[in-house]
């Protein structure tokens, strides 16, 4: 499985768009991008995923690089409750769902 | 309301004795997985299961058992808890189509003495 690198922390004004990076230059052509988050220390939370074509849901829209080897989270309008740790992670579509962790991006949304 | 359960959520135990951390989940999902995320490290990924009977290997599984008699339990068991084994615990499950999304638990977090 392809490794990402995200940057350590980022910040964002409440009610702007968090625009979150993620390098996967490794990835190869059968393997997806996730995009999770983690609250304090509740379980992971899924927002997205996509393989090759921009993808959009009420929490979130990714936006991956035509030559995949990086991606954006991008959160629309942030709010206080968006503080989080975000992991971007590259899957294979494989049976076993293992994915693999970084350490994410610490994301705290200033009021 | 669609949920993974784990419990305890919380437990201080000493070496040695022998626990049992349950996991259920009630979407009737066949794949469930139990990962450890320790600081500095990210979660891990310590067994899963494919389906009842099923079960194999993560990355980290030394010091756990797990076992699937029923579809929706998933317990991973220490027989003999070692302070390295002090972490937080998650249990996730997956349908078996569709995109490949975990569920987590909300957690349970062990301390070994």
């Amino acid at each position: 499985d392809a490794k990402t690198t995200q940057p350590p922390s980022m910040d964002c004004a409440e009610g702007r768009a968090a625009n979150l990076p993620c390098n996967h230059s490794t990835i190869s052509g059968n393997e997806y991008v996730y995009w999770y988050r983690q609250i304090h220390s509740q379980g992971p939370q899924y927002i997205i995923h996509g393989l090759k074509n921009n993808e959009t849901n009420e929490m979130a829209s990714l936006i991956i690089t035509e030559d995949r080897k990086s991606s954006t989270l991008i959160l629309p309008h942030a709010t206080l409750r968006d503080t989080a740790v975000y992991y971007c992670i590259v899957r294979n579509a494989g049976n076993n769902r293992k994915l693999i962790w970084g350490l994410g991006t610490s994301l705290a949304v200033n009021p | 309301e669609a949920q993974v359960t784990q419990n305890p959520r919380y437990l201080i135990t000493v070496t040695g004795k022998k626990l049992t951390v349950t996991c259920s989940q009630n979407m009737n999902h066949e794949y469930m997985s139990w990962y450890r995320q320790d600081p500095g490290l990210g979660l891990r990924q310590i067994y899963y299961s494919m389906n009842v009977e099923v079960t194999d290997k993560g990355d980290v599984p030394e010091g756990y058992k797990v076992s699937r008699k029923e579809k929706r339990n998933f317990p991973l068991i220490l027989e003999s808890p070692s302070p390295n084994q002090t972490s937080l615990y998650f249990c996730a499950s997956s349908p078996p189509r569709g995109t490949g999304e975990l569920f987590f638990g909300e957690g349970s977090r062990l301390t070994v003495l």
